[in-house]
C-alpha cells in the first residue's frame, strides 16, 4: 500500500507567482489535512477536506489560500501571489473514514518545500 | 483551544542511554488523543507512539514508552538504548476526540541528538 503521496518535494517561486501543491492520499483514505511548517517551529494546521468538501479551514490564512479535494484526483493546496513568508514546508496527512479500530491516526506525506524568492 | 508545550528545545544523550522528552499540554475535553511524531533530517514525519487519554495504561512500542499523567496533563516519551538513528526533531500532537475527523495540534519540538 503506497504511502501519502505529495508533489512536487521542491518548489521555487518567485514574488507574485501561483503555487499549487499536490496530495494523494493513501489507499481508502478519505480525510485530508494540511499543514504548515515554518523555519525551526512545530506543523501548524491548516485545512480538513474529505472528497469534495471543506470539513474545516480554520487554519488557512484568508486570503491568497485555497484548497480542494475533488472527487478524481489529488487534494491541491494553492497559494496566489505567494510571498516571502509563504516559504516553508507544507505536509500532507490522510486518514481512514471513521474511528473503528483506533483508525485515527494520521499519515504524513514527505512534504514540499516552498521556497519563495 | 488546546495547547501543546515541549519545553526542552533540544537533548542529547549518549548511544544506548535512555532519555525522556517532556510534553505538557492544555485541554478542557476528557477524551483525546495524544501523539509523539519523530521528524529525522529528511523531514518525513513519522509515527512514534499513541495514547488514548482514556487508557491508564501507558503505551509502549518496543524501545518507546511513554508516561501519561491525565491529571497533571503531562505525556512524556522515553527513549531506551538510543540509537544513532533516533537522531531527529519529536513532537508531541494532540487530537480532540469528539469528532470523525480532527487537526492535530503539534508542540514546537524537541530536537535530540544522539552521540556515539
Amino acid at each position: 500500500n503506497a504511502g501519502v503521496m505529495q508533489n512536487p518535494r521542491h518548489l521555487v517561486r518567485r514574488r507574485g507567482q501561483e503555487a499549487r501543491l499536490r496530495c494523494s492520499p493513501m489507499k481508502g483514505h478519505s480525510h485530508v489535512y494540511w499543514y504548515r511548517q515554518l523555519p525551526e517551529e512545530g506543523l501548524k494546521f491548516m485545512v480538513y477536506l474529505q472528497k469534495e468538501n471543506i470539513i474545516d479551514e480554520s487554519g488557512m490564512p484568508k486570503e491568497r489560500f485555497s484548497a480542494e479535494f475533488p472527487k478524481e484526483g489529488p487534494s491541491i493546496l494553492r497559494i496566489q501571489q505567494v510571498v516571502r513568508g509563504d516559504s516553508a514546508a507544507y505536509f500532507c496527512a490522510s486518514s481512514p473514514p471513521g474511528r473503528a479500530g483506533g483508525t485515527y491516526e494520521q499519515y504524513f506525506g514527505p512534504g514540499t518545500r516552498l521556497t519563495v524568492t | 483551544a488546546q495547547t501543546v508545550t515541549q519545553s526542552q528545545p533540544e537533548m542529547s544523550v549518549q548511544e544506548a542511554e535512555t532519555v525522556t522528552l517532556s510534553c505538557t499540554y492544555d485541554t478542557s475535553e476528557n477524551n483525546y488523543y495524544l501523539f509523539w511524531y519523530k521528524q529525522p533530517p529528511s523531514r518525513q514525519m513519522i509515527l512514534v507512539i499513541r495514547q488514548e487519554a482514556y487508557k491508564q495504561q501507558n503505551a509502549t512500542e518496543n524501545r518507546f514508552s511513554v508516561n501519561f499523567q491525565k491529571a497533571a496533563k503531562s505525556f512524556s516519551l522515553k527513549i531506551s538504548d538510543s540509537q544513532l538513528g533516533d537522531t531527529a526533531m519529536y513532537f508531541c500532537a494532540f487530537m480532540t476526540a469528539y469528532n470523525a475527523g480532527n487537526m492535530l495540534t503539534f508542540g514546537g519540538g524537541t530536537r535530540l541528538m544522539v552521540k556515539p
